[in-house]
């Protein structure tokens, strides 16, 4: 059965320092990948999808995911945090139903 | 630019009440969808339509009913109000599954049962 883990239930991150957001995964077939973000009292947005093709995933406001297939994860990145990047953040693979399986979540902490 | 509208934003219930929360999109999305989120759990699917006339189960379908008679409306009904029910619901929709279309989010509806 298709399934995703998101190991931290934190991350706090300086702003203007590098940020990881992890999320590692198991499918049967090829994986289909989501990022999406939440932001308090508002519903999911979507920030970006690994289908095929490139390792390297551009999204939404600046963020990139990493898709490795040997490890099988699907961490999310951005560069140079903002304080503003605060929210928390989702990972998601699609089933064979093509209903997507959800992570339990990371919050996310930018600290000025 | 309204997108997916969830209504109400807030309510609260007591033990056997019931209630229908409401969805309507105006994308022309066939596939819509009712999620529950609960606290570190992630979201957890209830029910989902992949057209007007056709629902099916999902995850966590017990105690929820739905309907979906036009694109774009698809409410939750709750027939009677337990305490497990306290939630967070969100109504998403989507424009194809199998073409990995993104899914568009209402803000929720916060829901309390006493």
């Amino acid at each position: 059965a298709q399934s995703v883990a998101q190991p931290e239930d934190q991350v706090n991150v300086a702003e203007g320092n590098p940020l990881t957001v992890k999320c590692t995964y198991s499918v049967s077939g090829n994986p289909y990948l989501f990022w999406y973000v939440q932001y308090p009292n508002r519903g999911l947005q979507f920030l970006l999808k690994y289908i095929t093709g490139d390792n390297l995933v551009k999204g939404s406001y600046g963020f990139e995911a990493e898709f490795n297939k040997s490890q099988t994860s699907f961490h999310l990145k951005k560069p140079s945090a903002l304080v503003s990047d605060s929210a928390l953040y989702f990972c998601a693979v699609r089933d064979g139903n093509y209903q997507l399986i959800w992570g339990a979540g990371t919050k996310l902490i930018i600290k000025p | 630019n309204a997108g997916v509208t969830q209504t109400p934003k807030f309510r609260i219930l007591k033990i056997g009440q019931s209630m229908t929360l409401q969805c309507t999109q105006d994308m022309n999305h066939n596939y819509m969808y009712w999620y529950r989120q609960d606290p570190g759990m992630g979201l957890k699917l209830i029910y989902y339509s992949v057209g007007a006339g056709i629902t099916d189960k999902g995850e966590v379908p017990n105690g929820y009913n739905v309907s979906r008679s036009t694109t774009e409306d698809f409410p939750l009904r709750l027939e009677l109000a337990a305490p497990s029910q306290t939630s967070v619901y969100f109504c998403a929709s989507t424009k194809s599954l199998r073409d990995n279309q993104p899914q568009h989010f209402g803000d929720g509806t916060r829901l309390s049962i006493l």
